[in-house]
């Protein structure tokens, strides 16, 4: 069974450019999240989406950042202009349920210069 | 805001030794605590899902405690080898974000050397 597929790996752009990421859960799992990690700190959720709703977007800054699960499928992240402070890895996860276990994906690492 | 910490930042150990990391969280919003272990360029993977108190469990060389009464919870390595070099993310599922946010630590980076 494939895991969450995401894509790119990695990115590398300058400031004030827009970059999106791009997340397929596991198939069959409703709930997709999106995770921030900065260096040398634990993911923090961004936000999350039973299928195509978002029902947790709190953490998400949305001047600049914006998510979308159209289908309630793939899910997209965009962030537009990008700063320096963005430079992290995102990170993909889905889970069945809202109370079951979370897959994650290999992350984007994102570098902006 | 939940705060979890895990301890020590970092280790450096020789392979063959045994080594433990400790992940500490508040008692009183308690769902459940995970363990992963995220080599680097790799997705986190999943290693223990831990729910009561004085839960033990075991995979391979690796073991994990937990106490919910003091909110702490142990993860053993026993003889580290090259390839359990990761980072060990513990993570607290509270009862807020419809029963599945999670919480991270900020890792414990494990680096085996020969």
């Amino acid at each position: 069974e494939a895991g969450v597929v995401q894509s790119p790996r990695y990115k590398i752009i300058e400031k004030k450019q827009p970059v999106a990421f791009w997340c397929n859960p596991i198939s069959g799992h409703n709930t997709l999240y999106w995770y921030l990690q900065n260096l040398g700190q634990g993911p923090e959720l961004l936000i999350r989406y039973e299928n195509e709703e978002a029902v947790d977007d709190s953490q998400l800054p949305k001047d600049r950042f914006s998510a979308e699960r159209l289908k309630g499928v793939d899910s997209t992240l965009k962030i537009q202009p990008a700063e320096l402070g963005d430079s992290a890895v995102y990170l993909c996860a889905s889970s069945y349920g809202t109370r079951d276990e979370q897959f994650f994906g290999p992350g984007t690492r994102l570098t902006v210069l | 805001i939940l705060n979890v910490e895990q301890s020590p930042q970092s280790l450096h150990v020789q392979e063959g030794d045994s080594t433990n990391f400790t992940c500490s969280f508040p008692s009183s919003n308690f769902y459940a605590l995970h363990w992963y272990r995220w080599e680097t360029a790799k997705s986190p993977e999943a290693l223990f899902v831990m729910t009561l108190n004085g839960d033990e469990k075991k995979k391979g060389r690796i073991s994990a405690t937990l106490n919910t009464k003091e909110g702490y919870s142990y993860l053993y390595i026993k003889g580290s080898q090259p390839e359990d070099s990761a980072t060990y993310l513990c993570a607290l599922r509270s009862p807020t974000g419809g029963g599945n946010k999670l919480t991270f630590g900020t890792g414990t980076q494990l680096k085996v050397e020969l």
